[in-house]
This record gives structure tokens, C-alpha cells and sequence, in this order.
């Protein structure tokens, strides 16, 4: 069965630095998400995108983060300058576009970063 | 932010019976509603989904009904079983018309299935 896949599965990063999070989505999606869950929190969105653009993004996904779809399969969230705060689980999740299944989401495993 | 709410942290139910899981929601322009589960150290798993235009959506062991009036919806699983241990999430989304697809999740519940 296909499923998302996100690399690496813990992420230990010293405070101000530069983080990609990687993410293979579902091939035959098109739509791709970043959600952070910070222990003990809600699973909470940061960002859609769709058509090699961002559709929708949160209050949270502010100039600290982009992402980026290099190539045709993978899916990256860039984190420039790491605070504490950013530490969390990260999950991808990805969709197909058209219904019946239209906003159905499948999520990977999740990387957690640790921002000491 | 408590747009979408499960007010019960924990259930817990005996292996063959009926799990109930409840979730309440405030924003009327949710018009797409999800369960997933989670186990732990993985990422959600999605089970079953409601459009606004349904009031019930059946998957084998899994229904999920949907009270627009009251703004509520339910999972049931028949029968319960131990693998069906986990934190249940409900989430929902406000796009179908616009396209917006950002999910809102509840804290979840966790069920434990005693065998």
C-alpha cells in the first residue's frame, strides 16, 4: 500500500541553525502538507501547497519557513533559524485533488525536532 | 483555539463491545469531517470521512455520524477489539466550495479495547 515517507525521523539541532525536514508524498497526489504536533499540544496545519505553489497557510508558517518541491517526488520544509519554540513532531500528509476522496489526508510517520 | 473539541480525554471498553467516540465542532463552514487514529511515534492514520451533505458514512467495523444541527459528529466501531487500541482524532475542514483543505483537529481520545 503507498505511503507517505518523511526523512529523517529525529532531527537534534542547536538553536538559530538551518532545517530541512524531507517528505515523499503519495505519487499520484498532487496535494502536499506540513503539520507540526508540539508534545502534549493539537496537531496543528502549517501549510498547503498545490501546482508547485502554497495554497493555504497558518498564522504559525511565518518568514522562518518555506517549502519546496526540488524534484518530482520529494517535498521539503526549510525551518532558516530554529528556536526553541519550533521544536515539535513534523508530519507530511499528502491528498488526491478530485472527490470522492477529496480532502482525505495521509500523513507519514513524522520527524521530531529538537531545538536545544 | 477549540474550533473542533472531544471533550472525553479517555474511553475505555470491553473487547466485542461498542466504542462510542464523540466530537463537537463551532465553526459552521466545517463542511468535511475525518477520523484518524493514532498510535504512538507514527503519524495520523486515516479511518473514515463525512461530507456536510451526509448524515452517516459506514466502513466495516467503522461508522461515523454527522448532527449538523447540533454540531456534532460520532465514531462508532463494532465490534471493539484490542487492536483498536489508540488516540482517536477528529478533524475537519471548511473548503469543499472554496478549496481550502487546511484540517483542524480535535485533542483526541484515547480508547483502550480490554480483552
Amino acid at each position: 500500500e503507498p505511503e507517505v515517507t518523511q526523512t529523517p525521523s529525529h532531527q537534534v539541532t542547536q538553536m538559530g541553525q538551518e532545517v530541512i525536514l524531507r517528505c515523499v508524498p503519495i505519487s499520484n497526489h498532487l496535494y502536499f502538507y506540513w503539520y507540526r504536533q508540539i508534545l502534549g499540544q493539537k496537531v496543528e496545519f502549517l501549510v498547503s501547497f498545490y501546482n508547485n505553489e502554497i495554497s493555504e497557510k497558518s498564522e504559525i508558517f511565518d518568514d522562518q519557513f518555506s517549502v519546496e518541491r526540488p524534484d518530482g517526488s520529494n517535498f521539503t520544509l526549510k525551518i532558516r533559524s530554529t528556536k526553541l519554540e519550533d521544536s515539535a513532531m513534523y508530519f507530511c500528509a499528502s491528498s488526491e485533488v478530485g472527490s470522492p476522496s477529496y480532502n482525505e489526508q495521509f500523513f507519514g510517520p513524522g520527524t521530531r525536532l529538537t531545538v536545544l | 483555539d477549540q474550533q473542533v473539541k472531544q471533550n472525553s480525554p479517555s474511553l475505555s471498553v470491553q473487547e466485542g463491545r461498542i466504542s462510542i467516540l464523540n466530537c463537537d465542532y463551532t465553526n459552521s463552514m466545517f463542511d468535511y469531517f475525518l477520523w484518524y487514529k493514532k498510535y504512538p511515534a507514527e503519524g495520523p492514520t486515516f479511518l473514515i470521512s463525512i461530507s456536510s451533505i451526509k448524515d452517516k458514512n459506514e466502513d466495516g467495523r467503522f461508522t461515523v455520524f454527522l448532527n449538523k444541527s447540533a454540531k456534532h459528529l460520532s465514531l462508532h466501531i463494532v465490534p471493539s477489539q484490542p487492536g483498536d487500541s489508540a488516540v482517536y482524532f477528529c478533524a475537519a475542514s471548511a473548503g469543499m466550495d472554496t478549496g481550502r483543505r487546511a484540517l483542524t483537529f480535535g485533542s483526541g481520545t484515547r480508547l483502550q479495547v480490554q480483552p
